[in-house]
């Protein structure tokens, strides 16, 4: 089982600033990574797939980068509703599997 | 839009069954691979259990193997999940979700998801 694992655990920062997620695979997964956001009693929603690849309707504040075992999200300027949960998903092997989230929250 | 409904959560001791439903509309269901993910309270995401868009394969978590069954019904675009000889450590919210691509052999992204439904497991 390829396990994922995202660093911080928490990020405290102020709208407007810069995030910066890691999630880091336990073995290649190539491209295969995606990033999820979810608010509080929500499903989860898609935001990128492919590692680069911003789903329909995300906006461009949100941008994907990494391969192999490396991979960030940035969150270029926080807005009031990016403060949430983040989990990034590989598809490279059966099972599939998340990290363990980010929960960014407001400093 | 795409719409995801599920249906069949509630409490039930452990060693008993629960058969969940997720209600799908406003896509071509049949095309596309479905998925249950599931996430205990407080806790993180778990993947569970996937199909083929035409049943004709099914993947499963180790934790679930033998217990739990996916399956789907094209001509009534419904996805199920048949939970059998239920443990505490399934207590969770459980969410169905549409593969990404269509007509994909594998899994890959959950794209959107359904509200969910919650399963507790109690005596």
């Amino acid at each position: 089982e390829i396990v994922l694992t995202q660093s911080p655990a928490t990020l405290s920062l102020s709208p407007g600033e810069r995030a910066t997620l890691s999630c880091r695979a336990s073995q290649s997964v190539s491209s295969y990574l995606a990033w999820y956001q979810q608010k509080p009693g929500q499903a989860p929603r898609l935001l990128i797939y492919d590692a680069s690849n911003r789903a329909i309707g995300v906006p461009a504040r949100f941008s994907g980068s990494g391969s192999g075992t490396d991979f960030t999200l940035t969150i270029s300027s926080l807005e009031p509703e990016d403060f949430a949960v983040y989990y990034c998903q590989q598809r490279s092997n059966w099972p599939l599997t998340f990290g363990g989230g980010t929960k960014v929250e407001i400093k | 839009q795409v719409q995801l409904v599920e249906s069949g959560g509630g409490v039930v001791q452990p060693g008993g069954s629960l058969t969940l439903s997720c209600a799908a509309s406003r896509f071509s269901f049949s095309s596309y691979g479905m998925h249950w993910v599931r996430q205990a309270p407080g806790r993180g995401l778990e993947w569970v259990a996937f199909i083929r868009y035409d049943g004709s394969n099914k993947y499963y978590t180790d934790s679930v193997k033998g217990r739990f069954t996916i399956s789907r019904d094209n001509s009534k675009n419904t996805l199920s999940l048949q939970m059998n000889n239920l443990r505490a450590e399934d207590t969770a919210v459980y969410y169905c979700a549409k593969d990404f691509y269509s007509a994909a052999l594998q899994g890959n992204w959950f794209d959107p998801w359904g509200q969910g439904t919650l399963v507790t497991v109690s005596s």
